[in-house]
């Protein structure tokens, strides 16, 4: 069975500080990652898609990386902003027997950038 | 382009009732998917419609259901509701059955139990 496992579960920084986030799942067999941002009480805004043949996927001041060897992944924020503020997801796809291609997903991490 | 919408945002209801909640996929897309997130339990899979049928279910009781239109719209039905239903109920979409084509999800319904 799959586990994904978010470090850390909050974190609070100044603006302006770069910052990682991590990811780990269990089961290396996966077909993609996908991170996501999430604000209280509404749904989630896909940030970056990383293949399982890629090592990693840049948006703006987003940079995710991939190791499928290792079962990891980390989320690069550069210069950090208090708009940046949310919940940070990630989650993973792979085949399973039943057919399910539904994510899992890890329990985020809380980001709070300070002005 | 319109994003994924989900209906009603708030939904209040007793022990016992039954809970509809809807979803208007991307356009062009074709599979929904259905995700519940309780306090504390994180976001779990519930189901997986493409091209009208119902192709999985995570481990969720029969008392969840739903069904998904020509349209490619979903519905997903709660029967027999209990106090630990209350979530929030996420709808995301995605382009065909494809595994390298990422979910598109809406604001989500949040059902309350009373």
């Amino acid at each position: 069975k799959q586990e994904v496992t978010q470090i850390p579960a909050a974190l609070s920084v100044p603006e302006g500080e770069n910052l990682v986030l991590n990811c780990s799942f269990t089961d290396s067999a996966i077909y993609n990652l996908q991170w996501f941002r999430q604000d209280p009480g509404k749904g989630l805004t896909s940030l970056l898609l990383i293949q399982s043949s890629q090592r990693e996927q840049t948006s703006g001041r987003l940079n995710a990386s991939l190791d499928k060897s290792s079962g990891r992944s980390t989320l690069y924020i550069a210069a950090s902003q208090p708009g940046d503020s949310a919940t940070y997801l990630c989650a993973v796809r792979r085949f399973e027997r039943t057919g399910r291609r539904a994510l899992t997903f890890g329990s985020g991490t809380r980001l709070q950038v300070q002005p | 382009e319109a994003g994924v919408t989900q209906s009603p945002t708030h939904l209040i209801k007793t022990r016992g009732q039954q809970a509809t909640l809807r979803c208007s996929p991307i356009s062009g897309h074709t599979s929904v998917y259905w995700y519940q997130q309780a306090l504390g339990l994180g976001l779990q899979f519930l189901l997986w419609y493409d091209e009208g049928e119902e192709r999985n279910r995570g481990n969720f009781p029969p008392r969840f259901s739903g069904r998904q239109f020509p349209n490619y719209s979903s519905e997903l039905n709660v029967n027999a509701l209990e106090l630990e239903d209350s979530a929030l109920y996420l709808c995301a979409s995605s382009m065909g059955q494809g595994f390298n084509q990422p979910q598109h999800f809406g604001d989500g319904t949040r059902l309350s139990i009373l």
